[in-house]
């Protein structure tokens, strides 16, 4: 299995540009989700999905969109890049989970992003 | 609102030490605890868990202890290698959330001298 993988690894954006940080997993996992890390701080919760076809927000959504049409892939889509959104940017996924009970998160290699 | 955070921002240990890490979290109605190691460059890989029942928990050279009346958190790791060498989170999971929605503290550096 070759787990969490996300394209691409780096990325230099101009303030406005829009593009798709893809995700993709190969473990069947049905929760897939989204965090950001900025210098000094832990990670951050954006987008998040329960399954196909289900999407949620996280703690910081302003500024992305999400998708899950598939049970492999979950792209997080910057819609008009700002400054700001410089950032590394995780997914990770795991089996589903009911509340209450936790699930390992598996987590990918990250794509750094730059925003002039 | 809720928040885990961290005692100390960079830990210097001798190689062969014991190494512990701390964090102090502030939802006391989380379920599951969780200690990540990140390397650089690298995304977050997961170390060992404890559910809020329990009080000590123990893996392949690393134990965490956790403190409810204090709420406070700790990673002890045995006979600290060079490949401990990383970045270490806290995170807690909520119980009232329908899927593994963490909230991270912001991290302890641990270095290891050889």
């Amino acid at each position: 299995n070759a787990g969490v993988t996300q394209t691409p690894k780096f990325q230099v954006l101009k303030t406005g540009q829009s593009m798709t940080l893809q995700c993709a997993q190969d473990m069947n996992h049905e929760y897939m989700s989204w965090y950001r890390q900025d210098p000094g701080m832990g990670l951050r919760l954006i987008h998040y999905s329960v399954g196909a076809g289900i999407t949620d927000q996280g703690e910081v959504p302003n500024g992305y969109n999400v998708s899950r049409s598939t049970t492999e892939d979950f792209p997080l889509r910057l819609l008009s890049a700002a400054p700001s959104q410089t950032s590394v940017y995780f997914c990770a996924s795991s089996y589903t989970v009911l509340a209450g009970t936790y699930n390992e998160q598996f987590f990918g290699p990250g794509t750094r992003l730059t925003v002039l | 609102g809720e928040s885990v955070g961290l005692h100390l921002p960079t830990l210097s240990v001798q190689e062969g030490d014991n190494s512990i890490i701390n964090c102090a979290y502030s939802n006391s109605a989380s379920d599951y605890f969780i200690w990540y190691k990140q390397e650089s460059g690298k995304g977050p890989q997961f170390i060992i868990d404890i559910r809020s029942n329990m009080d000590k928990r123990q893996g392949q050279r690393v134990t965490v202890l956790l403190n409810k009346t204090v709420k406070h958190l700790s990673l002890q790791i045995a006979a600290t290698q060079p490949g401990d060498s990383a970045v270490y989170f806290c995170a807690e999971d909520s119980p009232f959330d329908a899927g593994n929605m963490l909230t991270f503290g912001g991290g302890t550096r641990l270095m290891v001298k050889p």
